[in-house]
C-alpha cells in the first residue's frame, strides 16, 4: 500500500515561531503536495515539487516556503507563524505518469 | 483558471438507497478526475481514478462516470450504508501540469439508520 506520512496530527505553536511540517512517501513518486484546507473555503495548493530540489508555488505560497532535499521527503516551512495559518495542512503524493494522489493523514495546526 | 463544482454542499439519505454525488468542471482539458473520501478531521482516501481517455470506474459498489465534452463527473454509490457517511471530495488535473489537482469543496453525506 501506498503511505504518505506526516510528522504530526496535532501542532500548537506561538506567533512568530518557525514551523516545519514534514511528509514522507514510500512509493518513489516524482511528485509532492502541500496543501491547506479551511471551512467554506476547500483545498488550496500551497507549493509541490516534481523533483528533487524542484520546486513551483501553487495558489497561496505567501508565508510559506518549502524543501526537497531527498525524493521521499517534502518540508512545508512556516518562516514566522501567524494565527491565519492555523488549518489542517495535508500532504500528497502521485506519480507523473499515471497522476494519481494519495494524501497524508492530515496535521492540524494551531497558531496561537 | 479551472473550476470544480459540488452541489449539493450536504446530502442526507435513509440507509438502503441508491445516490448519486455530482461533478462539475469548466474546462475539459483535464488528464484526470480523481474521487476522494474524507472523514472528519482525517486526511483524504482515494476512492476511484478516471483517466481522461476512461468513462467510467468501478470498485466494489461505487461506480464514478466521466463526461468530459460536458464537463461532468458522477459518484454512484449503492444501497449506501451509515458507514460511508463522510464527505466525498472530486478533484480534477489538468494535461501537462505536473499532476496539480483542483478540487471540488466536497458534498458532506450522512447516511441515517
Amino acid at each position: 500500500d501506498v503511505k504518505v506520512t506526516q510528522s504530526s496530527r496535532y501542532l500548537v505553536k506561538r506567533t512568530g515561531e518557525k514551523v516545519f511540517l514534514e511528509c514522507v512517501q514510500d512509493m518513489d513518486h516524482e511528485n509532492m503536495f502541500w496543501y491547506r484546507q479551511d471551512p467554506g473555503l476547500g483545498l488550496r495548493l500551497i507549493y509541490f515539487s516534481y523533483d528533487v530540489k524542484m520546486k513551483e508555488k501553487g495558489d497561496i505560497p505567501e508565508g510559506y516556503s518549502v524543501s526537497r532535499e531527498k525524493k521521499e521527503r517534502f518540508s512545508l516551512i512556516l518562516e514566522s507563524a501567524s494565527t491565519n495559518q492555523t488549518s489542517m495542512y495535508l500532504c500528497a503524493s502521485s506519480h507523473t505518469g499515471l497522476g494519481e494522489a494519495f494524501f497524508g493523514q492530515g496535521t492540524r495546526l494551531t497558531v496561537v | 483558471k479551472q473550476e470544480v463544482t459540488q452541489i449539493p454542499a450536504a446530502l442526507s439519505v435513509p440507509e438502503g438507497e441508491n445516490l448519486v454525488l455530482n461533478c462539475s468542471f469548466t474546462d475539459s482539458a483535464i488528464y484526470n478526475l480523481q474521487w476522494f473520501r474524507q472523514d472528519p478531521g482525517k486526511g483524504l482516501t482515494s476512492l476511484l481514478l478516471i483517466q481522461s481517455s476512461q468513462r467510467e470506474q468501478t470498485s466494489g459498489r461505487l461506480n464514478a462516470s466521466l463526461d468530459k465534452s460536458s464537463g461532468r463527473s458522477t459518484l454512484y454509490i449503492a444501497a449506501s450504508q451509515p458507514g460511508d457517511s463522510a464527505t466525498y471530495l472530486c478533484a480534477v488535473s489538468k494535461q501537462g501540469a505536473n499532476s496539480k489537482l483542483t478540487f471540488g469543496k466536497g458534498i458532506t453525506l450522512s447516511v441515517r439508520p
